[in-house]
């Protein structure tokens, strides 16, 4: 049982290059949601997803893109990545929004 | 939006002592998360509580709905819980993720 799968573990990107970062679960989980780690900041909600064909923004979603095709795929799409994308991006998995979370080990993307 | 705050910042101790981490909101909620993040980066939950107490093992976890408020507790602390505690609510119905705090960074000295 892998629980949240993130790929790649890091990356690094040029300004405008685009890319996809992956999360899988095997857990049956409704529930998936992105979020980024900022030093002195705590977690934000990037985007989120109740279930597979459905999406929609969090706090931070701009420059940011999400599909849900299946239940247990969401990947984050950066369109044209900039520095200010620098973070560390965490995805999560629950049964249903107000249930205990799984996360993945996360993403440190560099955009130079 | 609710606003998370935690308490203290950092915190440093020594082995065995008892911990105590604060975790207050501005807005009612639903339910409210510990989570534990090591210096790897790896995140996990702790807890999820909406009311009461919980434990599991040397970590207590309680809640004060009227008082807006959470506590999280190491008893008999180890150099292997340094951590950052990071406190997180579900504010209303909606599901639209977690408010988090900015974390505790908790450093235990054998």
């Amino acid at each position: 049982n892998a629980g949240v799968t993130q790929t790649p573990k890091f990356q690094v990107l040029k300004t405008g290059q685009s890319m996809t970062l992956q999360c899988a679960q095997d857990m049956n989980h409704e529930y998936m949601s992105w979020y980024r780690q900022d030093p002195g900041m705590g977690l934000r909600l990037i985007h989120y997803s109740v279930g597979a064909g459905i999406t929609d923004q969090g706090e931070v979603p701009n420059g940011y893109n999400v599909s849900r095709s299946t239940t247990e795929d969401f990947p984050l799409r950066l369109l044209s990545a900039a520095p200010s994308q620098t973070s560390v991006y965490f995805c999560a998995s629950a049964r249903t929004f107000n249930y205990g979370y799984t996360f993945g080990s996360g993403t440190r993307l560099t955009v130079v | 939006k609710n606003e998370v705050e935690q308490s203290p910042q950092n915190l440093t101790a020594q082995e065995g002592e008892f911990i105590t981490i604060n975790c207050s909101y501005s807005v009612g909620i639903s339910a409210l998360h510990w989570l534990q993040q090591h210096p790897g980066g790896g995140i996990v939950s702790l807890f999820m509580l909406s009311s009461g107490k919980k434990k599991h093992g040397r970590l207590i976890a309680t809640i004060n709905i009227q008082e807006k408020h959470s506590s999280l507790h190491i008893t008999a602390s180890h150099p292997r819980d340094s951590a950052v505690y990071i406190c997180a609510v579900h504010s209303g119905g909606g599901a639209d993720g977690l408010t988090f705090g900015k974390g505790t960074h908790l450093i235990i000295q054998p």
